[in-house]
């Protein structure tokens, strides 16, 4: 079974500050995808950034980039230039490389509030 | 063009009553998900649809849950008797496809609370 741990609950930056979320995860698996996914209060999942296992460059996205990190299945999420409209729930999720059902497997997620 | 809708924002509901909970996928979008999302938890799968394909219903917590999709569009997730236990968020996503090539498109979700 595929499982994804986010160790921190909360977390606050202050706006125009770097902030770094951390994942860990699990899974037998040689090839899978991660992601992170940012929800803010109107419940909508947003995706942040994706990262193919089998890439070892890590994925950025503008102000956002990740320390894929396969061999330790680590995967945190780098915010540079924070700004207020960060403030969310951020989601690491993992998923396997299949045919079929390719449903995401979530973390508990990590509260991030910018702090102005 | 539109997003994935769900409907009904918000439905609370007596213990032991049944409830619909609709999503309108992204039109073309061949896959969707059902997901719930519990206070303090990160999302669980439910159920995938793909195409005229048997669902894959792997994640569904009991019996007394079900989903359908008609014409390979609208899809309903009904909970049948629901107990407290069910109160959550219930999210919905779509994509082009399965596998991780295809980003999955959420919708808003449905807050379900069961008093």
């Amino acid at each position: 079974a595929q499982t994804v741990t986010q160790s921190q609950p909360e977390m606050s930056v202050q706006e125009a500050e770097t902030v770094t979320l951390s994942c860990t995860y699990d899974t037998s698996e040689s090839n899978y995808y991660l992601f992170w996914y940012k929800q803010p209060p109107s419940r909508q999942m947003i995706l942040v950034i994706r990262q193919e296992a089998y890439k070892q460059q890590n994925a950025t996205e503008n102000r956002f980039s990740v320390n894929f990190q396969k061999a330790a299945k680590s995967f945190s999420l780098k915010i540079s230039d924070s700004q207020l409209g960060d403030t969310a729930m951020y989601f690491c999720a993992f998923m396997k490389h299949q045919t079929g059902a390719n449903n995401l497997f979530f973390g508990t997620g990590t509260r991030l509030t910018v702090i102005p | 063009g539109a997003g994935v809708s769900q409907s009904p924002s918000n439905k609370v509901t007596e213990k032991g009553k049944d409830v619909e909970l609709r999503c309108d996928p992204i039109s073309g979008h061949t896959a969707l998900y059902w997901y719930r999302q519990s206070l303090g938890q990160g999302l669980e799968f439910l159920i995938y649809f793909q195409g005229n394909s048997a669902p894959d219903k792997s994640g569904l917590p009991s019996d007394r849950f079900s989903a359908e999709r008609t014409g390979g569009s609208v899809s309903t997730l009904t909970i049948q008797r629901t107990q407290q236990e069910d109160s959550a968020v219930y999210l919905c996503a779509s994509s082009l496809g399965g596998g991780g090539v295809y980003e999955q498109y959420f919708g808003p979700g449905t807050r379900l609370t069961v008093t």
